[in-house]
């Protein structure tokens, strides 16, 4: 099956603009994830949808954050304006809703790694 | 507030020794702990998980021992291969399914 894609997969921008990442997830995971990884550190949570809802934004700086995920399929998170802090990787994950019992295992993309110059 | 942590930035071992990659948490309400593998340019990929019942979890070359009243957990890799050379991030579940993840330990696996 394929993979998370995201893209682009790398973007360079100046600080106060606005720049944007897309992610489709695996076919058929209802839940999509979107974190941030900054240098030296591991991966954040932004925010988590179930389909079309989110289910937990409480770490998206939401002043200058924002995603969407139309139709419970793809999603894109836009940052406007960017801040040199927000030089990172954004990563973009997919889940099936599973059961409990199970761990909701993850399924990374590549990445885009963002420098704010 | 870190909840999950790695403490060694990076381990060298030698190819057909074992690695022991360790984590610690402080929040005993986690469900399940999980270990992915990063190669540089990629994203994580799921390794292996233990729940917070178990205290172990082996699957092939690797083994998850999880102490709680430590709360401590370690991935153990026997042998090691210089393919392992990547780094280990811990992760651990909540019931919502939020990951949060420790800040990783690069394994460098040397012929």
């Amino acid at each position: 099956e394929a993979g998370v894609a995201q893209s682009p997969r790398y973007k360079i921008i100046e600080k106060r603009q606005s720049v944007a990442f897309w992610c489709n997830p695996i076919s058929g995971h209802a839940t999509l994830y979107w974190y941030q990884q900054i240098l030296g550190q591991g991966p954040k949570l932004l925010i988590q949808f179930q389909n079309n809802g989110v289910v937990d934004d409480s770490q998206l700086p939401k002043d200058r954050f924002s995603a969407e995920r139309l139709k419970g399929v793809d999603s894109t998170l836009k940052i406007q304006p960017a801040k040199l802090e927000d030089s990172a990787v954004y990563l973009c994950a997919s889940s099936l809703a599973q059961d409990r019992g199970t761990p909701y295992e993850q399924y990374f993309g590549p990445g885009t790694r963002l420098t704010v110059t | 507030d870190q909840q999950v942590k790695q403490n060694s930035p990076s381990l060298s071992v030698q190819e057909g020794r074992i690695s022991i990659l360790n984590c610690d948490y402080t929040n005993s309400m986690f469900d399940y702990f999980l270990w992915y593998k990063k190669y540089p340019a990629e994203g994580p990929t799921f390794l292996i998980s233990i729940s917070s019942i178990k205290d172990k979890n082996e699957d092939g070359r690797f083994t998850v021992f999880l102490n709680k009243s430590a709360k401590h957990l370690s991935l153990h890799i026997v042998p090691s291969q210089p393919g392992d050379s990547a780094v280990y991030f811990c992760a651990a579940e909540n019931q919502g399914g939020k990951l949060i993840f420790g800040q990783g330990t690069e394994l460098s696996v040397k012929p």
